[in-house]
């Protein structure tokens, strides 16, 4: 069973469109981390929140932390190619136990 | 600071045969972590250490996995004897306090014929 349900597992969307994708725990988490990954390289860290109900903001990318810290999403505004990747959220249960991954939802950007 | 490096990139191997992969974390991060990752259960933590100490390993498949961390500058992961289906890409990640982002490698490509 996984601990971080990420949905769509495949999202593949035209240059210009809005997206979000998800990421749902019927656990509490202390902390949540989005990454993405390109082909061949490990996840790099977008953001981290901590705090239930926070929004952070990347540019074009919108992050929420739900209010209970078991749920998460991402949300892409105008996306373009260069979005494209694996994108993985990370949660830490407590104290100092090591992040659990969700399996991901691969983005494709069509041109 | 040349991020987290992993040996090989790559690594084609043959059934029964040992394998052992390198990591140089962070200089300064003091928590050390072994993943493996494949399509079908995406991320799977192995082993992770804590100034140099191996702090859980519950989820080393089986006992031909081993992992050691003799320094703070250096660990390695060995699998004897290596298996088809260990055929996965194995990464290391460094971090400081847990609210920062864990820095991963590039990761090693295993692939047991």
């Amino acid at each position: 069973t996984q601990l971080l349900e990420q949905s769509p597992q495949f999202l593949s969307i035209q240059e210009g469109e809005n997206l979000t994708v998800y990421c749902n725990s019927s656990s509490v988490f202390s902390s949540l981390q989005w990454y993405r990954q390109e082909p061949g390289e490990g996840p790099v860290l977008l953001v981290t929140v901590v705090t239930g109900g926070e929004v952070k903001k990347l540019k074009r990318l919108t992050f929420q932390f739900g209010d209970a810290r078991k749920d998460s999403s991402l949300h892409i505004t105008a996306a373009q190619p260069g979005d494209t990747g694996l994108y993985l959220c990370a949660g830490v249960k407590s104290g100092n136990t090591p992040l659990v991954f969700g399996k991901g939802t691969r983005l494709s950007v069509i041109a | 600071d040349a991020g987290v490096i992993q040996s090989p990139r790559h690594e084609v191997t043959e059934m029964g045969q040992e394998v052992t992969l390198r990591c140089k974390p962070i200089s300064g991060h003091n928590s050390l972590f072994w993943y493996r990752q494949t399509m079908m259960r995406g991320l799977e933590l192995l082993i992770y250490f804590n100034n140099n100490v191996p702090i859980d390993d519950s989820g080393m498949p089986e006992d031909r996995f081993s992992a050691k961390m003799p320094n703070a500058s250096f660990s390695t992961l060995k699998i004897q004897p290596s298996e088809p289906r260990d055929s996965a890409v194995y990464f290391c990640a460094s971090t400081s306090p847990p609210l920062y982002g864990y820095t991963f490698g590039s990761g090693t490509r295993l692939t047991v014929v």
